[in-house]
């Protein structure tokens, strides 16, 4: 059974930086199909896709928050890691890591973590 | 960067009638990388189709997918109740950014 649970803080001050970590199961991050990505959804609004890493350690990122966000994975535990510096309150969102597969020519975030809400305030 | 726009921003549709949701792309997308995603309120994004045409595991065959280059549609050929949500398109080609549409509401007439 393929699960992902996304775990940090709910609550980070302006310029903070947040670490967020996908901790999955039911497959390996060492899998040549698999990798991970972050998407995020400020409430009431659109999907934004952040960033992905797959088993070969090749990560790309959003062009807008690149100079923020780093992408990790520590594959003896499992974990996909995610940090996005300066923090501003319009980075108050819902935080998703989903997983992706290779499936021929085909890629596919097939499973999802339930989410979970980071709001930045002072 | 590809913009994704998708069209209604809302539908409004009594159950058993058929959906088609359009998302058109800035740009040409390839077909591999583009996919149809289901939300309601307080849970994730679930995968129906990928590949522009292809349904994800068990996604009803009411879901279908159609389209190519910049022009593609999901169609719902008969609304169940549990069909109501978001429904977003996302493209993930060769060029970064990967992006969202903004996402199409399915509400009950």
């Amino acid at each position: 059974q393929v699960t992902l649970k996304e775990s940090g803080p709910v609550l980070v001050k302006p310029t903070e930086t947040l670490t967020l970590t996908c901790t999955v199961s039911g497959f390996s991050l060492s899998n040549a199909r698999m990798g991970v990505s972050w998407i995020r959804q400020p409430p009431g609004k659109a999907l934004e896709w952040l960033a992905h890493i797959f088993s070969n350690d090749e990560k790309s990122y959003s062009t807008s928050l690149k100079s923020r966000l780093t992408i990790s994975k520590d594959t003896s535990k499992s974990q996909v890691v995610l940090t996005l510096t300066n923090m501003d309150p319009v980075d108050t969102a819902t935080y998703y890591c989903a997983r992706l597969r290779r499936d021929g020519y085909n890629l596919l975030f097939d499973y999802w973590g339930q989410g979970t809400l980071v709001t930045v305030s002072s | 960067e590809i913009v994704l726009t998708q069209s209604p921003d809302t539908l409004s549709l009594s159950p058993g009638e058929r959906a088609t949701l359009s998302c058109r792309a800035s740009q040409s997308v390839s077909s591999s990388y583009l996919a149809w995603y289901q939300q309601k309120p307080g849970q994730a994004p679930r995968l129906l189709i990928y590949g522009a045409s292809s349904r994800a595991t068990g996604i009803p065959d009411r879901f279908s997918g159609s389209g190519s280059g910049t022009d593609f549609t999901l169609t719902i050929s008969r609304l169940e109740p549990e069909d109501f949500a978001v429904y977003y398109c996302q493209q993930y080609g060769s060029s970064l950014p990967w992006t969202f549409g903004q996402g199409t509401k399915v509400e009950i007439k």
